[in-house]
């Protein structure tokens, strides 16, 4: 089945703790981008990386890194500085010079 | 730099009416035009798009979107909703200059049907 999963679906993290969101493709999509949701703010970008190895951020990247060591694969390590984690995390990927994006199933990060 | 307005937050509908979302844009540049859906707890679904040629685009569920140049417009339309439309949809564009560019996605209008 081809796509784009994301894992864990859902996680909890303490306060003053890193995680670490999966997102791997097999769509053999050269960029990868992750997107925060929260509830009435639609999606901001985070981070995006067009080619392995390579990744820029995006407009709220403060709080976030990120890899990409292989191609399938771009995980989101959400670290302590970031002071409201909280949100639905979003991995997408399309063609470096393409024109369409498609998207996981995305994970719930709840701090508590 | 693009942008996009959905101006409804929200659209109550009963069941078998027609609905009408609605999207316009900025840009000095021509664009891509997308509607993605999202379902509760999953991630955003292409719905449909428009690259160029026809500016009447439509989905394989009845829905249908049409490219306005003149307003800077691409609502999204389907004459018969049903209870399983019941989501949240974007709209979202992005340049077609080449190379890689960013999308701006709109902040989503939620599609109540009514039984």
């Amino acid at each position: 089945d081809g796509g784009i999963t994301q894992s864990p679906k859902y996680l909890f993290r303490k306060e003053g703790q890193n995680v670490t969101l999966s997102c791997e493709q097999n769509l053999n999509h050269d960029a990868m981008y992750w997107y925060r949701q929260d509830p009435g703010q639609g999606l901001r970008l985070i981070y995006y990386s067009q080619i392995v190895n390579d990744f820029q951020k995006g407009d709220i990247a403060e709080g976030y890194s990120v890899s990409r060591e292989k191609k399938e694969s771009f995980p989101l390590t959400v670290t302590s500085a970031q002071k409201n984690p909280t949100a639905f995390y979003l991995c997408a990927a399309g063609r470096a010079s393409g024109n369409t994006i498609y998207f996981g199933e995305g994970s719930w990060l709840t701090v508590v | 730099a693009q942008s996009v307005t959905q101006l409804d937050s929200q659209v109550p509908v009963f069941e078998e009416a027609p609905v009408e979302l609605r999207c316009n844009y900025s840009s000095s540049v021509s664009v891509y035009l997308f509607w993605y859906v999202q379902y509760p707890n999953q991630g955003l679904q292409l719905l449909l798009k428009y690259l160029s040629g026809s500016t009447l685009v439509e989905s394989i569920n009845g829905f249908e979107a049409e490219f306005n140049k003149s307003q800077t417009s691409f609502h999204l339309r389907k004459p018969s909703v049903h209870i399983s439309d019941t989501a949240e949809y974007f709209c979202a564009v992005i340049p077609n200059s080449g190379g890689y560019q960013k999308v701006t996605f709109g902040t989503g209008t939620k599609l109540q049907v009514i039984p």
